[in-house]
């Protein structure tokens, strides 16, 4: 059974960092194809961006949002993926889900971690 | 990037009738190399995460009850809750997964009437 846990959530103030992570069990984060996606409250589910499987040669897509601010990254050793966030803004608060595909499955969901950015 | 369209923003079902969403992308999610519709649904009750229903569009997770039904293909895809009870009260979303950015539909509320 496939299952991802977030850790790393925590409140910061605006410019700060901080760095989520997304232990995996049950598959393999270098063979998946793994993304961030942020809920705001009350708000819908926003794609944050994406690794691809070290076959497809591991590189890394972000949406406009965060672009330049976040970074994903993996540790294949301990089988997890990162989220290093960095120059929050207030506009980043958020549950942050890690999502894993790995066909023929279908998408398997963390229960998310819970960022707030405020002073 | 695919836009997903879900229609309607919410609907009111009373206990033991049909609900249906309707989900729309804006090209195709059917990938013609499997032969997959790469669209899934979920069920989101508040403070809870997203919980997959169906996958493939049509591929029930397990453990989901027979009642969750997904069907469509190519652009236009449907979710029915055949008969609705009262624990179905939540948000649903559809997800395109065919291409990145991953995207999803604006969410439905189904209520009880």
């Amino acid at each position: 059974e496939v299952q991802l846990v977030e850790s790393g959530g925590d409140l910061v103030k605006p410019g700060g960092a901080l760095r989520l992570s997304c232990t995996a069990s049950g598959l393999t984060v270098t063979n998946a194809w793994m993304n961030w996606v942020r809920q705001a409250p009350g708000k819908g589910l926003e794609w944050v961006g994406h690794i691809r499987t070290k076959i497809d040669g591991g590189t890394t897509d972000y949406a406009a949002p965060v672009k330049g601010r976040f970074t994903i990254s993996r540790d294949d050793s301990k089988n997890t993926l990162w989220l290093q966030m960095n120059s929050l803004k207030s506009e980043d608060t958020a549950v942050y889900y890690c999502t894993a595909l790995l066909p023929p499955q279908g998408p398997r969901w963390g229960q998310g971690t819970l960022v707030t950015v405020s002073s | 990037d695919i836009v997903m369209t879900q229609s309607p923003d919410s609907l009111a079902v009373s206990l033991g009738e049909r609900a249906t969403i309707n989900c729309e992308s804006s090209q195709s999610v059917l990938y013609s190399s499997n032969n997959k519709n790469y669209l899934a649904w979920y069920q989101q009750k508040p403070g809870q995460p997203p919980k997959l229903l169906i996958y493939w569009a049509s591929t029930r997770e397990s453990g989901v009850p027979d009642r969750f039904s997904g069907s469509g293909s190519g652009t236009d895809f449907t979710l029915v809750i055949s008969s609705l009870q009262a624990e179905d009260v939540a948000l649903y979303y559809c997800q395109q997964y065919y291409s990145i950015p991953v995207t999803f539909g604006g969410g439905t509320k189904v209520e009880i009437k």
